[in-house]
């Protein structure tokens, strides 16, 4: 069964310093997409990022920068040099490509706190 | 157009009122989402709509949830006899294909 596990449900952090959001995740299938979504305080969910099963790059995208490793099932989220405005809950998610649809199973969400 | 819109971006009703929720996706997305989120949890899926495929109901809470999506574009999401744990935001998503939704910016419904 897919399931998203997002284990730290709120973190603290002083501002500048760096942080990692961890995602485990549980499919069965081989092709599947991993997803990481911010929620600002203002509610809309902004996407950030999509990676396929297939391409274990590491990506890096400013601050941002994600580890996908599928021997231990984890994509984790990292954000360097934390900003104020990071804060936010960021929820990660999976999607099974044999589905023949779009559904995403959601993570229940990590709530960051950046402190000035 | 731009993003994924949705109508009212509030709204308060008192216990045992109907509610109706619209959702605009992005044009030309297929796929269509709806999910609650109450208050500090995560999304709970709704329903989803593919196409002209049947949709995908299984996440509605109760009978007095119903949805559905008029041409393959716009959707509405109906509650019936509302209740006070109705209260929560309800965002809806859209997508092309390949898994990325896109999110609008949710209806905050209150029923009091």
């Amino acid at each position: 069964a897919q399931k998203v596990t997002q284990a730290q449900t709120e973190i603290s952090v002083v501002e500048k310093e760096d942080v990692t959001l961890d995602c485990v995740y549980e499919t069965r299938d081989t092709t599947y997409y991993l997803f990481w979504y911010k929620q600002p305080p203002s509610g809309e969910l902004v996407f950030l990022i999509r990676r396929n099963s297939f391409d274990e790059q590491n990506e890096i995208s400013g601050r941002y920068s994600w580890n996908f490793q599928k021997s231990t099932s984890s994509f984790n989220f990292t954000i360097t040099a934390s900003q104020v405005v990071d804060s936010a809950v960021y929820f990660c998610a999976l999607s099974e490509a044999r589905r023949g649809d779009d559904k995403i199973i959601f993570g229940k969400g990590t709530r960051l706190h950046i402190l000035p | 157009g731009a993003g994924v819109s949705q109508s009212p971006s509030n709204k308060v009703t008192e216990k045992g009122k109907d509610v109706e929720l619209r959702c605009d996706p992005i044009s030309g997305h297929t796929a269509l989402y709806w999910y609650r989120q109450s208050l500090g949890q995560g999304l709970e899926f709704l329903i989803y709509f593919q196409g002209n495929s049947a949709p995908d109901k299984s996440g509605l809470p109760s009978d007095r949830f119903s949805a559905e999506r008029t041409g393959g574009s716009v959707s509405t999401l109906t509650i019936q006899r509302t209740q006070q744990e109705d209260s929560a935001v309800y965002l809806c998503a859209s997508s092309l294909g390949q898994g990325t939704q896109y999110f609008g910016p949710g209806t905050r419904l209150t029923v009091l």
